[in-house]
């Protein structure tokens, strides 16, 4: 089984700044991996998937970079609906492996 | 446009048998490269997959979890049902409905059920 590691767990940043997440597979996943934003309550939401492209009606403030092994979101500009908890997953292998999650919080 | 919505107890004992059903709408399960699939998330943890049924009615499961979980598909009725035998505390989790084509992400979830596990 493919493990994803993420870092940093919490991360704490302020309005307006540019956040990075990074996500790492044990073994290569090619390009097959998305990442989701999970808001308390409520259920994830596709923001990246392929490694770079936007799922619909993603803002473009959100970018995805990487393949292989390592990976990136960036998040340009936080807004204050960007704070959330965020999860890489791999869809290389069964089953479709998630990381630990990184919550970006208010700094 | 796509929704899914799960159905089932919220509470069950340990050793009891779970019983979830996703109903969906806005696409067939006959349709080809379509998949339902049921992902967990714990209390304040991490998601887990936990098993997928793909339109040609091939089924994968998590490794972890094979020998307790059955998903089976319902065409007609725009169902699938997953069952979990031997239920502990530790499966205390929402239970996610999610849509997945085949070789590609995860892209409707429904909006989750907890199901807590306690006698």
């Amino acid at each position: 089984e493919i493990v994803m590691t993420q870092s940093p767990a919490t991360l704490s940043v302020s309005p307006g700044e540019r956040a990075t997440l990074s996500c790492r597979a044990s073994q290569s996943v090619s390009s097959d991996l998305a990442w989701y934003q999970q808001k308390p309550g409520q259920a994830p939401r596709l923001l990246i998937y392929g490694a770079s492209t936007r799922a619909t009606g993603i803002p473009a403030r959100f970018s995805g970079s990487g393949s292989g092994t390592e990976f990136t979101l960036t998040i340009s500009s936080l807004q204050s609906e960007d704070f959330a908890v965020y999860y890489c997953q791999q869809y290389n292998n069964w089953p479709g492996t998630f990381g630990q999650g990184t919550k970006l919080e208010i700094k | 446009q796509i929704t899914l919505k799960e159905s089932g107890p919220t509470l069950v004992k340990p050793t009891q048998t779970l019983t979830l059903t996703c109903t969906f709408s806005g696409f067939s399960l006959s349709t080809s490269r379509v998949g339902v699939g049921w992902i967990r998330q714990p209390p304040g943890k991490a998601l887990e997959w936990l098993a997928i049924n793909y339109w040609d009615d091939d089924k994968r499961y998590s490794p972890s979890l094979k020998s307790r979980l059955t998903i089976t598909k319902d065409t007609s009725k725009n169902q699938v049902v997953l069952t979990m035998t031997n239920m502990d505390p530790v499966d205390t989790a929402t239970y996610y409905c999610v849509h997945r084509p085949a070789k590609a992400a995860t892209d409707y979830w429904g909006q989750g059920t907890l199901v807590t596990v306690s006698s």
